[in-house]
């Protein structure tokens, strides 16, 4: 079975400062990885994804976030942060050609606080 | 752009009514999926559908049913509800059956309270 685990809970961080969003993955198989954020009120929107290829992966809003096969690792990652960014980060995993459907495996999310 | 729809934002029930929440898509989606939201557990999978009259069990699926009588729409179904239920449910829905889950997209979600 999957399983997610986001190492941090909350994160605040001063306007302009880097942040790290960590997440770590359990699978048997090769796996795709996803990022997601909801801001207040809102669902989720996808940041970004990793399917296979190139390790670093460029989402929106200038995140990226480095995929480690040998860590199982998807660690998120911004240089500055905007007060924007203010909101909640889900890391999700997802086996592929899985052929009674497909799902996603949740991690239990990361708040990101932005301080001015 | 795919569009996710949930009928309601929030909702107030009382405990033990028969609770129904609607989502609807409007693309030609295949897949459809039923979460729940809590504080610290993230998102967990009550129920998905891969196609029309298909249901599949999530991780927490008691006390919970759904309805996929039409490819465009999932219904939840509490059928006696309880304050335990009581959570931010997410609807979502993704590409083609066997193709992992190319990117989701999720409704806005209903906050249901049950008093």
């Amino acid at each position: 079975a999957q399983s997610v685990t986001q190492l941090d809970s909350q994160v605040p961080v001063f306007e302009e400062a880097p942040v790290e969003l960590r997440c770590n993955y359990s699978s048997s198989v090769s796996v795709y990885l996803f990022w997601y954020v909801q801001y207040p009120n809102q669902g989720l929107q996808l940041l970004l994804k990793y399917l296979s290829g190139s390790t670093l992966v460029k989402g929106i809003n200038g995140f990226e976030a480095e995929f480690n096969k040998s860590q199982t690792s998807f660690h998120l990652r911004k240089p500055s942060v905007h007060i924007s960014d203010t909101a909640e980060y889900f890391c999700a995993v997802s086996e592929p050609l899985k052929a009674a459907g497909n799902k996603l495996t949740f991690g239990g999310g990361t708040r990101v606080l932005v301080k001015p | 752009d795919v569009k996710v729809t949930q009928s309601s934002r929030y909702l107030v029930k009382r405990t033990g009514e028969k609770v129904f929440l609607e989502c609807v898509q409007d693309m030609d989606h295949e897949n459809m999926f039923w979460y729940r939201q809590d504080p610290g557990l993230g998102l967990r999978l009550i129920y998905f559908s891969y196609d029309v009259k298909m249901k599949e069990k999530g991780d927490i699926p008691e006390g919970y049913s759904v309805s996929r009588e039409k490819k465009e729409r999932f219904s939840l179904i509490l059928e006696s509800a309880s304050t335990n239920q009581t959570s931010m449910y997410l609807c979502a829905t993704g590409g083609l059956r066997g193709q992992g889950a190319l990117g989701y997209t999720f409704g806005s979600g209903t906050r249901l309270t049950v008093v």
